[in-house]
């Protein structure tokens, strides 16, 4: 079964650091970009960051580019986000969804940022 | 960046309607557009890519169309399952975007 996975997520202070994982299994994670998309609770979906298969390319919404990083290690076909400098402003369920079309979804991690 | 602006923002529908909700983007996006249906307090699940092909599973009462810049997702006879809250989303380029999303409601 195709299926990715996510964990991480907590609450954490403004100005904190955490680190999200999205573990896959059921397809060739090297084959496909990967993607992380969040909710603001009660508010729609915003794309955040994407990687390419290989990890050699990166792109990040600009509410997030300097802030976090993502990457990925193919031999344990995992997907992370590096989130630092974090703002009330980014409490969301994280989602990581497989290839640019979304054809997969996980069930989401909550990070909530508060003092 | 590409915007998608969808409408309506929510309609009231009975059992057994056809409803359809549209998105238009700013630009052209080719067929690069998919449709993502999400019920109340769980993940969004993928029902249509390539603005018009199913997703594996995906009951083919939903379809989706695609004029120029304009895209449609219809459901043709909607059932209790379907009241969700459904986004188009564009992945011609980055930064990928959705539109603002349709709640479907029960009337």
């Amino acid at each position: 079964e195709v299926q990715v996975l996510e964990s991480g997520g907590g609450v954490i202070q403004p100005g904190g650091s955490l680190r999200l994982s999205c573990a896959a299994s059921g397809f060739i994670f090297s084959s496909y970009p990967m993607n992380w998309v969040r909710q603001a609770p009660g508010k729609g979906l915003e794309w955040v960051s994407a990687i390419s298969g290989s990890g050699g390319s990166t792109y990040y919404a600009d509410s997030v580019k300097g802030r976090f990083t993502i990457s990925r290690d193919n031999s344990k076909n995992t997907l992370y986000l590096q989130m630092n400098s974090l703002r009330a402003e980014d409490t969301a369920v994280y989602y990581c969804a497989k290839a640019n079309a979304f054809d997969i979804w996980g069930q989401g991690t909550m990070v909530t940022v508060s003092s | 960046d590409i915007q998608m602006t969808q409408s309506p923002s929510s309609l009231s529908a009975s059992v057994g309607d056809r409803v359809t909700i549209t998105c238009r983007a700013s630009q052209g996006i080719s067929n690069y557009l998919a449709w993502i249906q999400q019920k109340p307090g769980k993940a969004p699940k993928s029902l249509i890519y390539g603005a018009s092909s199913l997703q594996s599973g995906v009951p083919s009462k939903f379809s989706g169309s695609a004029s120029g810049t304009d895209f449609t997702l219809t459901i043709s006879s909607l059932q209790p399952e379907d009241f969700a809250t459904y986004y188009c989303q564009q992945y011609s380029s980055y930064p990928l975007t959705f539109g603002g999303g349709t709640k479907v409601e029960i009337k």
